[in-house]
């Protein structure tokens, strides 16, 4: 079952903030953190584990709840270079392998 | 430091034929995982391959297939192709630890768009 990603879609002014939530029924080890560019290959932003080691970008930030399988990215004075599809990829505690299960995705357009 | 390749970038195949899909993980990396991303859709793990063994398997039929070679490039190869089949398919590279002592980074190839008419 796919994490759920909210919002779906959100327009906002340049300079201006946002907040990504993606939430999951499984017990997690780490959640990702990737935007995507129409027509291009994920990009990868941000790691966050399990224990509250953070690992990524200089300009976003992200927490982790643990307790409630809960992540949210922090897109702060955004720029124009923000837009693009926003996607969230967990990893639960299960197997050997490191898969990751993506959300549905957050469309993020930035305007003037 | 080279990052991930893939190749070919666009493929068309009629209903029925088989493809080949190649990957070149980045450089230091040693696993590779291969998505489908349907359009607009998150992308969805196939499977991926460490020491030239499969490591896990997402919910795709056993005509999808790969190999991991020795260089840790990897093809992924798809037998009686299905409309359904239509994606982008995007391989990512990652440096493997022991399970639970650091997740990988996973980083994304630009993907090849497969259309199976």
């Amino acid at each position: 079952q796919q994490p759920v990603q909210s919002p779906q879609a959100v327009i906002l002014r340049e300079g201006e903030d946002a907040v990504i939530n993606c939430s999951s029924s499984k017990a997690l080890y780490s959640v990702h953190w990737y935007r995507q560019k129409h027509g291009e290959a994920p990009v990868f932003l941000m790691i966050l584990l399990k224990g509250g080691e953070q690992k990524g970008h200089e300009k976003i930030s992200a927490s982790f709840n643990e307790k409630k399988q809960q992540s949210s990215l922090y897109l702060t004075a955004s720029q124009l270079s923000y837009s693009g599809t926003y996607f969230c990829g967990t990893d639960e505690l299960t197997g050997t392998a490191s898969k990751l299960t993506f959300g549905t995705g957050t469309r993020l357009q930035v305007t003037l | 430091e080279t990052g991930v390749t893939q190749s070919p970038t666009h493929l068309i195949k009629t209903r029925g034929q088989q493809v080949t899909l190649r990957c070149s993980s980045q450089s230091g990396h040693n696993t590779v995982s291969w998505y489908q991303q349907a359009l607009g859709q998150g992308p969805q793990f196939i499977f991926q391959y460490y020491r030239e063994e499969e490591n896990g398997r997402g919910n795709f039929p056993p005509r999808f297939s790969g190999l991991q070679f020795p260089n840790y490039s990897s093809e992924l190869n798809v037998n009686a192709l299905e409309l359904d089949d239509s994606a982008l398919y995007l391989c990512a590279s990652s440096l493997w630890r022991l399970r639970f002592q650091g997740t990988d980074t996973q980083y994304f190839g630009p993907g090849t768009r497969l259309t199976v008419l």
